[in-house]
């Protein structure tokens, strides 16, 4: 069975750093792309960030540029998101998905982890 | 950036066909994904690649895209359907992700 467990969100200060994890099971994690998704309470889904499966080819929406980095470890079947410079917009549900490969849809998703930006 | 339009709200009743629009610029020729988001609940892929279902997705479910308008249509609507559902594309000019801003669909 696929699953994908986020771990790592909690309440952190504006210009503060927060580091996600998602640890896989079920599936061959090495060979899929991966992807952030995050959600603000009441609002629509927004893609934040992909990585390919061998970690060699990485983006970021444009608001998240610069501030956060996503990465893998595929011996471990862990991705990351390292988010620094928080700012409270920030501030949301943050999914780890799986990608299918075709047209980069996303067939599985974890529960979310809460990121929380506030004095 | 590409943008998705999608309504905020759809209202049908019992028994009924839903439509939920998705609407971009010329999104007839990119490839449109949709999702099912129950409250409390993570997203769910419902239709993939325009109009395909994933195993287990109920055949009252289908998708078209054509022109600057996608479209998810729900056959014989259930209360278990009352969701939110998103479009979404991939970007390729840009490599990004993009999602509509979802539609809330209300069971009667």
């Amino acid at each position: 069975e696929v699953q994908l467990a986020e771990s790592g969100g909690g309440l952190v200060q504006p210009g503060g750093s927060l580091r996600l994890s998602c640890e896989a099971s079920g599936f061959t994690f090495s060979i899929y792309w991966m992807h952030w998704v995050r959600q603000v309470s009441g609002k629509g889904l927004v893609w934040v960030s992909h990585i390919s499966s061998d970690g060699s080819d990485t983006n970021y929406m444009d608001s998240v540029k610069g501030r956060f980095t996503i990465s893998r470890d595929n011996a471990k079947n862990t991705l990351y998101l390292q988010m620094d410079s928080l700012r409270a917009e920030d501030t949301a549900i943050y999914y780890c998905a799986r990608d299918t490969a075709m047209a980069h849809n996303f067939d599985f998703w974890g529960q979310g982890a809460l990121v929380t930006v506030s004095s | 950036s590409y943008v998705l339009t999608q309504p905020p709200s759809v209202s049908v009743a019992p028994g009924k066909t839903a439509t939920i629009t998705c609407a971009g610029n010329k999104i007839g020729s990119k490839i449109v994904h949709w999702y099912q988001q129950k409250a409390g609940q993570a997203p769910v892929l419902v239709i993939y690649y325009d109009s395909n279902r994933p195993s287990g997705i109920p055949e009252r479910f289908s998708g078209s895209n054509s022109g600057n308008t996608a479209t998810l249509t729900i056959s014989r609507v259930e209360a278990g359907d009352e969701a939110d559902y998103s479009c979404q594309v991939w970007d390729s000019s840009n490599a990004q992700g993009v999602f509509g801003g979802g539609t809330k669909l209300t069971v009667l």
